[in-house]
Formats: structure tokens, C-alpha cells, sequence
């Protein structure tokens, strides 16, 4: 059975450092892409960017270029998500997302149940 | 970037209804069009993936179709499971973007 299992929420102060995971199993990990998507409180979905956990090729949105880094250890088939310095802005549900590349398109067809980021003075 | 824009961003239906979802392209994007469900509290759940094909263990009530910029999905009978947002999301660019979403309610 497929799944990514995320970590925990996390409760974080403004211009703190945060990185948080996103586990895989029940397939072989490097063969698929990840992506990560964020859901801000009662908004819809954003694609952030994606990575090949073969090689840890990484593509970012124009959004989230620079603010975040995603990064893979193939080793242990786990996928981050990783901020520097965190703003009140980054207050969200953040999901990771495999992502297949099938009949010409790549649809996410296993997400993870989401990691809770709360960023408050 | 390719913008994806859904209308209605929200709607009332009834069980039993025939509902339709559109979801434009800003761009030409082919048939690279997939469709997620998300109901409340919950991660989404892919639908249907290049535009019209069905995802394993999706209802058959469930279909898409569209080709270029313009985009439908199309619930025949909407079951009070079906009652959630859905999004379109495009795969032809190297940066790909979701629509804002469309939320069913019950009337």
C-alpha cells in the first residue's frame, strides 16, 4: 500500500527555522516525483514546486522560489520541505504529493494527510 | 505562468442533481488537465487525470472532458458524498498551478 506519512504540526515563532518531512513507502520511492502543495487557512490549493528524489532535481513555483527549499534523502525515502526564517505568512497545511507521470500528464495521485504550520509571535 | 480559472467558485445542488464544473486555461495546455476532490478536513483526492481519464476507485458519476483551454467536469447524479471543493489542476507547464476551486453545497 502506498503512503506518505508527514510529521507533525508545528508551532513556530516568526524568524525561526522550520523543516518538516514527508515519508514514503510501499513503492519505490526514487522512481516517483514529490510535490508539495500549501493550503492556506480556508484558501484553495498552491503548488509550491517538486522534486525527483533519484537525483533531487528540484522545480519551484515563481511564488515560492527562494522562500522555501525541498530537498530529498533517497536512502531513507523521505522528502523536506524547509523554511530559514518563517513569517506569519507561512500560517498553513502543507501536503506532500506523489506526483506519477502518466498518459502524458503528471497527476498527484497519493498525498500525505497534511503537515499544520503555525507561525505566531 | 499558465493561470487556471474555475467558475462557479461555488454552487447549491441537490442530491440526484447533474453538475458541471468548468475550468479555463489561460493558455493552450492540451489535455494535460487533472481534477481533484477535497472534502472538508481531508487531503484531495485525485479524480480524473489527463482530462478524461477516471482514477482507479472514482465513481463512474464522475467524468471530464476538454481539450485546449476550456475544461469540464461533470457529476450525472451528485451523491451526499460528493458534496466538497474540487480543483482543476494543469500539467503542461514546467510550473504547474491549481484553479481556485469550486465548492458544492448542499441546497
Amino acid at each position: 500500500e502506498v503512503q506518505l506519512v508527514q510529521s507533525g504540526a508545528e508551532v513556530k515563532k516568526p524568524g525561526e527555522s522550520l523543516r518538516i518531512s514527508c515519508k514514503g513507502s510501499g513503492y519505490t520511492f526514487s522512481r516517483h516525483w514529490i510535490t508539495w502543495v500549501r493550503q492556506m487557512p480556508g484558501k484553495g490549493l498552491e503548488w509550491m514546486g517538486r522534486i525527483d528524489p533519484s537525483d533531487s532535481y528540484t522545480v519551484y513555483s515563481p511564488s515560492f522560489q527562494g522562500h522555501v527549499t525541498i530537498s530529498a534523502d533517497k536512502s531513507i525515502s523521505t522528502v523536506y520541505l524547509q523554511w530559514s526564517s518563517l513569517k506569519a505568512s507561512d500560517t498553513a497545511m502543507y501536503y506532500c504529493a506523489r506526483t506519477i507521470p502518466v498518459a502524458g500528464t503528471t497527476p498527484f495521485d497519493f498525498w500525505g494527510r497534511g503537515t499544520l504550520v503555525t507561525v505566531s509571535s | 505562468d499558465i493561470q487556471m480559472s474555475q467558475s462557479p467558485s461555488s454552487l447549491s445542488a441537490s442530491v440526484g442533481d447533474r453538475v458541471t464544473i468548468t475550468c479555463r486555461a489561460s493558455q493552450h495546455i492540451a489535455t494535460y488537465l487533472n481534477w481533484y476532490q477535497q472534502r472538508s478536513g481531508q487531503a484531495p483526492k485525485l479524480l480524473i487525470y489527463a482530462t478524461t481519464i477516471l482514477q482507479s476507485g472514482v465513481p463512474s458519476r464522475f467524468s471530464g472532458s476538454g481539450s485546449g483551454t476550456d475544461f469540464a467536469l461533470t457529476i450525472s447524479s451528485l451523491q451526499p458524498e460528493d458534496f466538497a471543493t474540487y480543483y482543476c489542476q494543469e500539467s503542461r507547464s514546467a510550473s504547474w498551478t491549481f484553479g481556485q476551486g469550486t465548492k458544492v453545497e448542499i441546497k
